[in-house]
């Protein structure tokens, strides 16, 4: 257990549903990533937070896309009118200034 | 921007050979390198990182890597692999703030 928590594991969805994710990233980490995962593929960036503050988001994220960390803690990320290629794993990491990435087990999502 | 480039996808070997991965990056800056690991059914782990200075790191089970700044490579070796080391190993790199990865090799070392 890394101590980044992702909820729920597995969200199975129909075509044009919403969905929510949720991340709560290791308590003193001032810094929270989203990424994207398919199969044969690595981590593809989506964006990431400082404290409460988006800092960066990735062209792969389209305006279905929207993420969010009020509180500076935890986050979630949501997905308006779901496709098919939304299909993947999506995984949150966080760390603290320059120290390692701690990553956790993700959220797989299948659209149907 | 950087990107990094995993040259093996799939990698068989058996147990007691020797690993080698090819990583390249493309980074006009200063780069923090990083290779992690994922056995199957687990969430991404960091084998080893570097940042500056030697270039050769060692890092858990064994693994080590080595940063050639001229051939923007950063390699990663085991002398000698485990069936327990089967899994899909990503190499990365940061520059401003954001990890990018690579593709990733499967590896599978049969007993």
């Amino acid at each position: 257990d890394t101590g980044v928590s992702q909820n729920p594991r597995h969200k199975i969805t129909k075509r044009g549903q919403n969905v929510t994710f949720r991340c709560d990233p290791i308590s003193e980490h001032n810094r929270l990533y989203w990424y994207r995962q398919t199969l044969g593929q690595g981590p593809e960036f989506l964006t990431y937070f400082q404290n409460e503050a988006q800092l960066e988001k990735s062209r792969l994220l389209s305006d279905r896309f929207s993420a969010e960390r009020p509180k500076g803690s935890f986050s979630t990320l949501e997905i308006q009118r779901t496709e098919q290629g939304d299909s993947a794993m999506y995984l949150c990491a966080s760390k603290e200034g320059n120290e390692k990435l701690f990553f956790g087990s993700g959220t797989q999502l299948s659209v149907l | 921007a950087q990107s990094v480039s995993q040259h093996n996808h799939h990698v068989i070997l058996s147990e007691a050979a020797s690993l080698e991965l090819g990583c390249n990056y493309s980074y006009g800056g200063t780069v923090n390198l990083f290779w992690y690991v994922q056995y199957p059914g687990q969430h991404l782990q960091l084998l080893l990182k570097y940042f500056s200075g030697d270039p050769l790191v060692k890092g858990i089970k064994g693994f080590e890597a080595e940063f050639i700044k001229s051939k923007f490579s950063f390699n990663l070796r085991k002398p000698s692999v485990q069936w327990s080391d089967t899994a899909e190993y990503f190499c990365a790199v940061t520059g401003f703030q954001k990890l990018v990865f690579g593709t990733g090799t499967r590896l599978l070392v049969s007993p």
